[in-house]
């Protein structure tokens, strides 16, 4: 079945650790994004990548790395410079044509970090 | 500056009985779209409707339809008919025409919550 699949699904993490957080997705989607939630709030944009090579930051970006070398991959690297990583985090896609029509994003299951 | 509230953190609806979740909005484009998503506990976000800010008629999808007054710049979602699988949390997003790519803008949600 198409969709996004991101993994893994729970994660723990110590203080002044790395992290990766896989996305994948096999929509064809040229747009991909990553979206940080925190307990009772909405979602709020971390990176966003419109094409293979390119990226850009969100309204939290800092603290947070992405790549884009492959159309169906948008990894989010969680570093130790977040000061507050621990959330849920969510990568979404979308595809590209005229701004309306519906061009919903389309949302993997989730990511919860919990730095211990 | 761009902005979408919910002002409702939690509503409750008696099963079969219909409920409205409302959302206001804030922004001087002219263009832009209007999203409603479900986030049951599992935490995936389901895509449920969309309004362009240019469509004439309300939209609807099933149980779902957007009350949309442009003029109070307001998106209400009414959900009809309620099931005691719609208890989730709601939220309303919105794609701002000076916005890059597709990204959304999300509200800090409502926890619907139907009571059998």
């Amino acid at each position: 079945d198409g969709g996004i699949t991101q993994s893994p699904k729970y994660l723990f993490r110590k203080e002044g650790q790395n992290v990766t957080l896989s996305c994948e997705q096999n929509l064809n989607h040229d747009a991909m994004y990553w979206y940080r939630q925190d307990p009772g709030q909405g979602l709020r944009l971390i990176y966003y990548s419109q094409i293979v090579n390119d990226f850009q930051k969100g309204d939290i970006a800092e603290g947070y790395s992405v790549s884009r070398e492959k159309k169906e991959s948008f990894p989010l690297t969680v570093t130790s410079a977040q000061k507050n990583p621990t959330a849920f985090y969510l990568c979404a896609s979308s595809g590209t044509g005229s701004f309306y029509g519906t061009g919903e994003l389309f949302f993997g299951e989730g990511s919860r970090l919990t730095v211990l | 500056a761009q902005k979408i509230t919910q002002t409702q953190p939690g509503m409750f609806v008696q099963e079969k009985e219909a409920v409205t979740l409302d959302c206001t909005y804030d922004t001087s484009d002219q263009s832009y779209g209007l999203f409603w998503y479900k986030q049951p506990s599992s935490g995936e976000m389901i895509f449920l409707i969309y309004q362009g800010s240019y469509d004439e008629q309300n939209a609807t999808e099933g149980r779902y339809s957007l009350n949309f007054q442009k003029a109070r710049k307001s998106a209400n979602l009414v959900i009809s008919a309620s099931q005691l699988g719609d208890s989730a949390m709601y939220f309303c997003a919105m794609r701002f025409s000076s916005g890059s790519a597709r990204q959304l803008t999300f509200g800090s949600g409502t926890q619907l919550t139907v009571l059998p």
